[in-house]
């Protein structure tokens, strides 16, 4: 099946500063999501980015579908923020392609 | 409702017992979906339900675990027998239309406890 590699797995950062998440993939997709889980476990949609760039206040994410990544953008951090950030995809064809694989996420911590 | 809710939040039983856990998509919402997931895991599919037939239910475990939806809205996964390797968060998700691209929205979970 479908792989998705997301990195970093850790990340740090004082409140304020800018980050990007990371997430490949390893066949053509139909749909990826972008979530954040907050620390009391909700699964929160930030993007559905199959293709292409979209922005949402302090959050944009893009993704090259030819090139099998997308990458999420936090700016101007909020300890609000904190939590585990997922990609997760649905391969363009075959067998799964109806239900989402995740990555294994990135753990975003920021401090004030 | 407003989002996707299942019930109990929390659920702790015994190894052996059988348990039920309920997902009430969002209103209108067609498709329907469970996945589980383990400590510093990201979520792994169980079962996806267009209607009320189970589309795909390849990433059942194994068959102690059955999910329904007889009526074509609220879903309930059961597991027979239960064994302390089936604690986990299980998670409904439901999407307003069955199709690859949907954008699948997700309920709260379920904790589950196999002492």
């Amino acid at each position: 099946g479908i792989q998705v590699e997301q990195s970093p797995p850790d990340l740090i950062l004082q409140e304020g500063a800018n980050s990007t998440l990371r997430c490949n993939f390893s066949d053509s997709v139909n749909n990826l999501q972008w979530f954040h889980q907050n620390p009391w476990g909700q699964l929160i949609n930030l993007f559905y980015i199959p293709s292409g760039t979209k922005q949402n206040g302090r959050l944009s994410a893009t993704t090259v579908a030819t090139e099998r990544y997308s990458l999420l953008y936090i700016s101007s951090s909020q300890t609000t923020d904190s939590g585990v950030y997922f990609c997760a995809v649905a391969p363009y064809s075959g067998a799964g392609s109806y239900q989402l694989t995740f990555g294994k996420g990135t753990k975003l911590s920021v401090i004030p | 409702g407003a989002g996707v809710s299942q019930t109990p939040s929390n659920k702790v039983t015994e190894k052996g017992k059988y348990v039920e856990l309920r997902c009430d998509p969002i209103s209108g919402h067609t498709a329907l979906y469970w996945y589980r997931q383990s400590l510093g895991q990201g979520p792994e599919f169980l079962i996806y339900f267009q209607g009320t037939g189970a589309a795909d239910d390849s990433g059942l475990p194994n068959d102690r675990f059955f999910a329904v939806r007889p009526e074509g809205s609220v879903s309930t996964l059961k597991i027979q027998r239960t064994e302390r390797g089936d604690s986990a968060v299980y998670l409904c998700a439901s999407s307003l239309y069955f199709g690859a691209q949907e954008t699948q929205y997700f309920g709260p979970g379920t904790r589950l406890l196999v002492l």
